[in-house]
């Protein structure tokens, strides 16, 4: 059984640019969820999505987006990037009827 | 508005002993809480559970324990081992939504 896998471990983008991050969910898991977790903070909820809805979102504007995929893989996409922007992204899956979600290992993502 | 609040940021316990780390949260509608553990450069890692039904569970050296009318939580680890250095995080969901609530997290460090 594969855990979750997170593309790219590390990036480094332009204020102004747009990102794509990119999730693979464990084996059996429908539900993802992306979080941002910025430096000393813990992680903060951006959106889930369940069988390719989004099934929720946080507080976050919408040039955050995102997308999931048939085989439950999903996308993260920020537009205009800021330098607040920088963060480790975590994508989290989890399985129906279970409640525990499973973190890949994230995406470290620096504005300059 | 942090709804989940641990509010030490660092704990350092002797090889052996116990170590409690706590969290406290502001919303009742709250029915499910977790813990994670993060190493640096990986994701959190799911260690243990509990519902708002129950005020212990108990894992091995691990045991969470609720106090729904303090709004509580504590997490014990017993005997603590140097491989228990990590950020520990707490996080709550109200079951409905199955996005979680992060904690800013705590620093444990275990000395040998």
């Amino acid at each position: 059984e594969t855990g979750v896998t997170q593309s790219p471990t590390h990036l480094i983008k332009t204020r102004g640019q747009q990102v794509t991050l990119r999730c693979s969910s464990q084996s059996g898991h429908n539900t993802v969820s992306w979080y941002q977790q910025a430096l000393g903070q813990g992680p903060q909820f951006i959106f889930q999505y369940y069988r390719e809805e989004e099934n929720g979102r946080g507080n976050f504007p919408p040039r955050f987006s995102g997308l999931q995929f048939p085989n439950y893989s999903s996308e993260l996409n920020v537009n205009a990037l800021e330098l607040d922007d920088s963060a480790l992204y975590l994508c989290a899956s989890s399985s129906p009827g279970n409640t525990e979600a499973f973190f890949g290992q994230g995406t470290r993502l620096t504005v300059v | 508005d942090q709804q989940v609040k641990q509010n030490s940021p660092s704990l350092s316990v002797q090889e052996g002993r116990i170590s409690i780390l706590n969290c406290d949260y502001t919303n009742s509608m709250f029915d499910y809480f977790l813990w994670y553990k993060k190493y640096p450069a990986e994701g959190p890692t799911f260690l243990i559970s509990i519902s708002s039904i129950k005020d212990k569970n108990e894992d091995g050296r691990f045991t969470v324990f609720l106090n729904k009318s303090a709004k509580h939580l504590s997490l014990h680890i017993v005997p603590s081992q140097p491989g228990d250095s990590a950020v520990y995080f707490c996080a709550a969901s109200d079951s409905g939504t199955y996005k979680y609530i992060f904690g800013t997290g705590t620093r444990l460090k275990v000395l040998a």
